[in-house]
């Protein structure tokens, strides 16, 4: 079964300082999808980016920025000069293909959520 | 244009009661998802459907049913309400294609019951 691992519960940093959140994954399903959301003190939940499994490429956002390996089963994000907008829960999820040819119908695993503090 | 729409945003029922929590979506999505937060916790997928009519289990479904009668609405429903079910439901939708689309969540309701 897929699973999904955010190691750090709470991470606190002072304004303009970078933050890097790590995430592990699992899964058997050799194509699957790795998100991240983050969630705000308002409590909705924000779409940030998704990657496939077959593109390894890194993919900057602004001050955002994903680094993918599979070698590791990882997809970490790091907040580059962090803001106190920037203080939220964030989740890293997966969702896997699906087995010969079926579908997981895009369901999702989450982690248990990363808490980030910025303080001005 | 309203997205997901999730009703109400917060309840407090008393156990053994029973309840509906309603989810709309106006983005002709085919697929829909209820998920549970608990405190500290990850969200965990309550139950899914793929289409009107039909409708599987997620990880947690004891306890709950939904059901899915217009591809618009999905409702959820906790018939005996117990302390465990204490939770931030949250509904979300995507679109039905290739590379597993990402999925759009309501903004949550708040359940307590005490």
């Amino acid at each position: 079964a897929q699973k999904v691992t955010q190691a750090q519960t709470e991470i606190s940093v002072v304004e303009k300082e970078d933050v890097t959140l790590d995430c592990v994954y699992e899964t058997r399903d050799t194509t699957y999808y790795l998100f991240w959301y983050k969630q705000p003190p308002s409590g909705e939940l924000v779409f940030l980016i998704r990657r496939n499994s077959f593109d390894e490429q890194n993919e900057i956002s602004g001050r955002y920025s994903w680094n993918f390996q599979k070698s590791t089963s990882s997809f970490n994000f790091t907040i580059t000069a962090s803001q106190v907008v920037d203080s939220a829960v964030y989740f890293c999820a997966l969702s896997e293909a699906g087995e010969a040819g079926g579908t997981s119908y895009g369901k999702l695993t989450f982690g248990q959520g990363t808490i980030l503090t910025v303080h001005p | 244009n309203a997205g997901v729409t999730q009703t109400p945003k917060f309840r407090i029922l008393k156990i053994g009661q029973s309840m509906t929590l309603q989810c709309t979506q106006d983005m002709n999505h085919n697929y829909m998802y209820w998920y549970r937060q608990d405190p500290g916790m990850g969200l965990k997928l309550i139950y899914y459907s793929v289409g009107a009519g039909i409708t599987d289990k997620g990880e947690v479904p004891n306890g709950y049913n939904v059901s899915r009668s217009t591809t618009e609405d999905f409702p959820l429903r906790l018939e005996l309400a117990a302390p465990s079910q204490t939770s931030v439901y949250f509904c979300a939708s995507s679109y039905r294609g290739p590379l597993n689309q990402p999925q759009h969540f309501g903004d949550g309701t708040r359940l307590s019951i005490l």
